[in-house]
């Protein structure tokens, strides 16, 4: 089944522990992207990558990292979670930029 | 200026009416726009897309596009209860998303 995974789905943490939430695409997809999406702001993009190594800053970038060593992964990592990045977070994929765009489950991140 | 300002809504139709739904966006080299479907607790899924001035239509869907006014709009024909759900817009400005936060469409039976 053709499909964007994400993992955890649900994560309460503390300010200031690392965390790495990971997405996974089977369907080949050359664009990848992160966003969060909180009430009353809608989707905003964090990073997004064009191709393997290939990463760039989306519209809030600030207090995330994300690397695309492989085709398929797109991991998002806070390297110092504060409260503020409390948010539900969507990775998607997508063949090429303006092609289907297909999201994750979404990861509902909580930060204390 | 946000990038993509949608109305919040809720907008609220009968069922069988026609539901317009509008957004309009900021910067003029905005050459791709979209139209997502989000029903509560669930991620978007695409709807629609248009890169053209003019309709585009899709079985009951039809955006609109009009880019000397910065206009994108989607009718939805015949609304149904399941086509509750939030709509939203967005578009492509070197090679990033920006989304508007969404409008509310509530069909009642």
């Amino acid at each position: 089944e053709a499909q964007v995974t994400q993992n955890p789905r649900y994560l309460i943490t503390v300010t200031g522990k690392k965390l790495t939430v990971t997405c996974s695409q089977n369907m080949n997809h050359e664009y990848m992207s992160w966003y969060r999406q909180d009430p009353g702001l809608g989707l905003r993009q964090i990073y997004y990558s064009m191709n393997v190594e290939v990463t760039d800053k989306g519209d809030v970038p600030e207090g995330y990292k994300v690397s695309r060593k492989e085709k398929r992964n797109f991991p998002l990592i806070l390297e110092s979670p504060s409260p503020n990045q409390t948010s539900l977070y969507f990775c998607a994929s997508s063949l090429a930029l303006t092609d289907t765009q297909y999201f994750g489950p979404g990861t509902r991140l909580t930060v204390l | 200026q946000k990038e993509v300002e949608q109305n919040s809504g809720p907008l609220s139709v009968p069922e069988g009416a026609i539901a317009s739904l509008n957004c309009t966006y900021s910067d003029r080299v905005s050459q791709s726009f979209f139209w997502y479907r989000q029903y509560s607790g669930k991620s978007p899924e695409l709807i629609m897309s248009i890169y053209s001035n003019g309709d585009k239509e899709d079985g009951r869907f039809t955006a609109q596009l009009n880019k000397a006014s910065q206009y994108v709009s989607l009718l939805i024909r015949d609304s149904q209860p399941s086509d509750s759900a939030t709509y939203l817009c967005a578009v492509i400005n070197f090679n990033k998303f920006y989304f508007g936060s969404g409008t509310k469409l509530n069909v009642k039976p």
